[in-house]
């Protein structure tokens, strides 16, 4: 059973960068059937989808985020990692991690949806 | 970009009731790529529904997904005291984007 697990400072301070890891366990982020996504949502609020990354390194933003954001991966440890720059009060929120099915999932009639989860990780911006 | 919107806002019902949740595009939406997903406070949210219609494992059979094109729903037959929380709906679509609608809050009557 795959599981993701965020990690990352949980205070940053304005005009820096955001840094976040996810891990995953019980099953390689290597396999061609996903994306490997970053979503958030500030405290009380709804979701907002920040983008994804394919191992291969391919990535697709959220255009209202893009200029800001980097999504890579390291396949040697099983992990893929966000930074968010020049982060406001704004930023502040729970960050998730999420796994998206593509590929083969696609073929079998659905596809691109969020699953599992991360259990999320609160980043606060603040001085 | 395909805007979702959900309705209610909140939704008020008793359990054992039956609860009929909406959630509609702005443009036509693909049913192989509509999904609804339930958060309870502090938790992260959990795929119910994928491909508008298909339970996710695990999921109790109260709950079904129905629609296509621009109007989709989440029905939960029968409430049971676990299932008060928020629901979303979430879509992929043109441009590669994914989008969330606003949630609709099921709360205790």
């Amino acid at each position: 059973q795959v599981q993701l697990q965020e990690s990352g400072p949980g205070l940053v301070k304005p005009s820096q960068t955001l840094s976040l890891t996810c891990t995953v366990s019980g099953g390689s982020i290597s396999s061609g059937d996903y994306y490997w996504s970053w979503i958030r949502q500030p405290p009380g609020k709804g979701l907002e989808w920040i983008g994804y990354i394919y191992y291969s390194g391919s990535t697709y933003y959220n255009p209202s985020l893009k200029s800001r954001v980097t999504i890579s991966v390291d396949t040697s440890k099983n992990q893929f990692s966000l930074k968010l720059s020049s982060v406001t009060a704004a930023d502040t929120a729970v960050y998730y991690c999420a796994r998206v099915p593509i590929g083969g999932y696609c073929s079998g009639g659905s596809c691109y949806w969020f699953d599992p989860w991360g259990q999320g990780t609160l980043v606060t911006v603040s001085s | 970009e395909i805007v979702l919107t959900q309705s209610p806002g909140t939704l008020s019902l008793s359990p054992g009731e039956r609860a009929t949740l909406s959630c509609r595009a702005s443009q036509s939406v693909s049913s192989s790529y509509l999904a609804w997903y339930q958060q309870k406070p502090g938790q992260a949210p959990r795929l119910l529904i994928y491909g508008a219609s298909s339970r996710a494992t695990g999921i109790p059979d109260r709950f079904s997904g129905s629609g296509s094109g621009t109007d989709f729903t989440l029905t939960i037959s029968r409430l049971e005291p676990e299932d008060f929380a928020v629901y979303y709906c979430q879509q992929y679509g043109s441009s590669s984007l994914f989008t969330f609608g606003p949630g609709t809050k099921v709360d205790i009557k």
